[in-house]
């Protein structure tokens, strides 16, 4: 069936160290996996997504990588600050616009 | 900017009644989506649409049924409302392209059955 597995459940990174999330899914066919933040009390925000065609993309101090053959992918923090503590999602798209999310990390930024 | 609003930011409710939530959009997207978000669990899709009268069950739809008239709404309705049903929806959504688009969000709705 449809799965996205997402580990850990909880991060605790010093301030300025790097975090890394990774994901699971199950379905070979898909194609867009994109990650998305939740800060506490507000929408979940894409804050960056990565297409099958390629096997990294980088945006500032986010990376994600995707692995197609093992069918995982993850996604990088580097140079950690406080307001990038909040539960982080991954999802992977099955079949047409559906996706699956993970069920989240909460990254916890330690000053 | 996507903006996608859902009518209510707090609802409480009897168990029993039938209860409507409602999002619109105002990005013209073809794809609309219900999700319920509870601790642990992730987002869980209830139901999307991809067209005007369109829908499809996604993975918990027992207990919901939905209506898009129009375009830019999507009404998420539980016909009678129990209290396994408290929990917090969100609405989203999406352009239609072959090319797979993000899925925006809505503010919530964190709904209560007493």
């Amino acid at each position: 069936g449809e799965n996205v597995e997402q580990h850990p459940s909880t991060l605790s990174v010093q301030e300025g160290d790097s975090a890394v999330i990774k994901c699971t899914y199950s379905d070979s066919a898909s194609n867009y996996f994109p990650w998305y933040k939740q800060e506490l009390g507000k929408r979940p925000q894409l804050i960056i997504d990565i297409r099958s065609n390629v096997g990294e993309k980088k945006d500032q101090r986010i990376a994600v990588t995707l692995n197609k053959t093992a069918k995982h992918f993850s996604l990088h923090i580097t140079e950690t600050q406080p307001e990038d503590s909040a539960v982080y999602f991954c999802a992977a798209n099955f079949g047409n616009e559906k996706l699956t999310f993970g069920t989240g990390t909460r990254l916890t930024i330690i000053p | 900017d996507v903006k996608v609003t859902q009518s209510s930011r707090y609802l409480v409710k009897r168990t029993g009644e039938k209860v409507f939530l409602e999002c619109v959009q105002d990005m013209d997207h073809e794809n609309m989506f219900w999700y319920r978000q509870d601790p642990g669990l992730g987002l869980r899709l209830i139901y999307f649409s991809y067209d005007v009268k369109m829908k499809e069950k996604g993975d918990i739809p027992e207990g919901y049924s939905v209506s898009r008239e129009k375009k830019e709404r999507f009404s998420l309705i539980l016909e009678s409302a129990s209290t396994n049903q408290t929990s917090m929806y969100l609405c989203a959504s999406s352009r239609g392209t072959v090319w797979r688009e993000p899925q925006h969000f809505g503010d919530g709705t964190r709904l209560s059955i007493l």
